[in-house]
């Protein structure tokens, strides 16, 4: 079963504007990590928060967890041409199995 | 550094025609490996785990197998392909917490 999902499913925003994608789920995590995938590429991993942290940052990305809440946030600052991609959430099951589950996406087109 | 190298980048192949993807990692031991497909909008749908030469879990029934050979190499085969079975398909390693996944360049299957 889909345990991560993202929403929105896609987002148009214009360069140098800030996009935030949304990730639900459904059950107690250990942690939630944050993908990019390129148009008919692999996916690339860009952050990991586990499940005792609310808030992290990578450069323009800033990550936020809310366990009451089952979600978590990506905001990408200051957006570029070459952040358009898929984004994915994946989220590892306490007490289950370490692999993780990937959502659906969300598809993040950043106009020049 | 550690590398992975995932093998055709597209096939096409006619419906009853065997299939054998190849997927190989350098740099590193007694990796954890997987193979994911991704249908069209769809998110990840983990296929095989490998947690060690000749250890194969299969999360999905279906007419796909997965061998493990060597400890840095994973394969996906089919006997006879079907239409269903088309799609992207993305190999992936990472260490034994599950977290940071490496992934593939992918292959993009065409059943017809």
């Amino acid at each position: 079963s889909q345990q991560g999902e993202e929403d929105p499913q896609a987002l148009s925003i214009q360069e140098g504007e800030n996009a935030t994608m949304n990730c639900s789920y459904k059950t107690s995590i250990n942690n939630l990590q944050w993908y990019r995938q390129n148009s008919g590429r692999g996916l690339v991993h860009l952050i990991l928060i586990r499940s005792n942290e609310r808030e992290k940052h990578s450069g323009r990305l800033r990550v936020t967890l809310d366990t009451s809440k089952k979600s978590s946030s990506l905001l990408i600052t200051a957006s570029r041409a070459a952040d358009t991609a898929s984004y994915f959430c994946a989220t590892s099951r306490a007490g289950g199995s370490y692999i993780p589950t990937f959502g659906r996406g969300t598809s993040l087109i950043v106009h020049p | 550094s550690q590398t992975i190298h995932q093998w055709p980048a597209t096939l096409v192949q006619p419906v009853g025609s065997p299939l054998s993807l190849e997927c190989t990692v350098e740099g590193t031991s007694n990796p954890n490996l997987y193979w994911y497909r991704q249908a069209a909008g769809r998110g990840l749908q983990l296929l095989f785990y490998s947690v060690g030469i000749g250890q194969i879990s299969s999360e999905v029934p279906q007419n796909l197998s997965a061998s493990r050979p060597q400890d840095r190499q994973f394969i996906l085969s089919s006997k006879k392909l079907l239409l269903s079975d088309s799609g992207f398909y993305l190999c992936a390693w990472s260490t034994g917490t599950g977290v940071g996944y490496t992934f593939g360049s992918g292959t993009r299957l065409t059943v017809v």
